[in-house]
């Protein structure tokens, strides 16, 4: 299995302001995926971390509300812009690694927007 | 119509029981299908994996997939408290895509 930080773990933010989550993985994968999950409710992909071009977008998510980088294979930010508190949610980084057909997770960040 | 269905729950059954949780999909392009178990607070955890029709058995957990119905099952022998989670079931189309979660069963295990 593959080994997945994901950070912070949890946050509390002020509505208006940014939070970026790092999710860094132990070995070189190939795709990263970064994941919804609002309270009760199941995973809702955001979007495919690309590396080296740009995230691909799910219908409902844009670039500028959830800005994302990959700048190598082991690597991945998602950040939540100008939040609400509609963005309270866990987000969760998924990898899938080369070749693979196992899909396995962080543990997930838990943002609060107040 | 969600490509991967599942009960929401909960389901709530006394130690010891056999547990079945199941799902229905409608893409019948799939390949794989995953059983994640997610604890409260906690990401998904991969439970198992299989690829085609027919059982798959680990420890007490066995993973059913039959294609002809579009229909997966997961089954848990002499459950125990510590089994109480939400399980997930997902369908993946091979190695490169990203997965389709069903919406998860609670499950309750009762000392």
């Amino acid at each position: 299995s593959a080994v997945i930080s994901q950070k912070p773990s949890r946050d509390i933010c002020q509505r208006g302001t940014s939070l970026t989550i790092q999710c860094q993985v132990d070995s070189q994968v190939t795709m990263m995926f970064w994941y919804r999950q609002q309270p009760g409710q199941s995973l809702t992909l955001i979007a495919t971390a690309n590396q080296g071009s740009e995230a691909t977008y799910e219908s409902g998510f844009v670039i500028d509300k959830f800005p994302i980088s990959r700048p190598n294979l082991t690597f991945s930010t998602l950040t939540v812009s100008n939040m609400s508190p509609e963005d309270s949610s866990i987000y969760l980084c998924s990898v899938l690694r080369t070749g693979g057909t196992e899909a396995f997770f962080g543990q997930g960040t838990r943002l609060t927007v107040v | 119509q969600k490509e991967v269905e599942q009960d929401p729950g909960p389901l709530s059954v006394p130690e010891g029981a056999i547990v079945s949780l199941n799902c229905t999909y409608s893409n019948s392009a799939f390949q794989y299908f995953m059983w994640y178990r997610q604890y409260s607070r906690k990401g998904p955890e991969l439970l198992m994996y299989t690829y085609s029709s027919g059982n798959k058995e680990d420890g007490r957990f066995t993973a059913q997939v039959d294609k002809s119905s579009k229909y997966i099952s997961l089954f848990i022998r002499d459950s125990q408290p510590s089994d109480s989670a939400t399980y997930l079931c997902a369908g993946h189309f091979g190695a490169g895509n990203m997965l389709t979660f069903g919406g998860g069963t609670r499950l309750m295990v009762k000392p």
